[in-house]
């Protein structure tokens, strides 16, 4: 059974930094590309970043490019996000999702259930 | 940027009736790369149709998704009770990626 398991989200104040993971299991996560998308409260859905399967390709939205940076370590099975100079707007609920192949341009097939980061002085 | 509309915002139904909801895009989607998902009160999204048409794994045949180029439809038959939630497009045909701003289909 295909699993995603995100952690790491917490109260910060704007300027912080925080790392978010996603660890995979029930299937190999090199054979996959990985994105992770946002929800704010009460709002839609925001892609944030995708990272290739072998983790040499990256790609991100306007609104966190700059400041985060995706990476992977398929040893581990785990996902990565590093978000630095947090903003209000960040706050979200954070998911990854697996991308039905490799390319970024894809569906997402499964999902994790999300870690809340919020951002507020 | 691709953008996504979908109409209308809040679709009021009965179980038993049949729901039509609309994505329209900015541009056209390439391939019809157009996705949609279900995403139930304090729950993940799921993806149940993706490339238009195709019925994600373990979806029942009661949702349908058509159309393409900038307009996209998907359609539930006959709503069960576990079928009332937000719905959301998504194009993957270009990057960025974009969602929708999400369809509720509630209980009248």
């Amino acid at each position: 059974e295909v699993q995603l398991m995100e952690s790491g989200g917490k109260l910060l104040q704007p300027g912080e930094s925080l790392g978010l993971s996603c660890e995979a299991s029930g299937f190999s996560l090199r054979n996959y590309g990985m994105t992770w998308v946002r929800q704010g409260p009460g709002k839609g859905l925001e892609w944030v970043s995708h990272i290739s399967g072998g983790g040499g390709a990256t790609y991100y939205g306007d609104s966190v490019k700059g400041r985060f940076t995706v990476s992977r370590d398929n040893s581990k099975n785990t996902l990565y996000l590093q978000m630095n100079n947090l903003r209000a707007e960040d706050t979200a609920v954070y998911y990854c999702a697996r991308s039905r192949t490799d390319s970024v341009l894809n569906d997402l097939d499964y999902w994790g259930q999300g870690t809340l980061v919020t951002v507020s002085s | 940027e691709t953008v996504l509309t979908q109409s209308p915002g809040t679709l009021s139904l009965s179980p038993g009736e049949r729901a039509t909801l609309s994505c329209r895009a900015s541009q056209s989607v390439s391939g019809n790369q157009l996705a949609w998902y279900q995403q139930k009160v304090g729950q993940a999204p799921s993806l149940i149709i993706y490339d238009a048409s195709r019925r994600a794994t373990g979806v029942p045949p009661r949702f349908s998704g058509s159309g393409s180029g900038t307009e996209f439809t998907l359609t539930i038959s006959t709503l069960e009770p576990e079928d009332f939630a937000v719905y959301y497009c998504h194009q993957y045909g270009a990057s960025p990626l974009t969602f929708g701003g999400g369809t509720e289909v509630e209980i009248k």
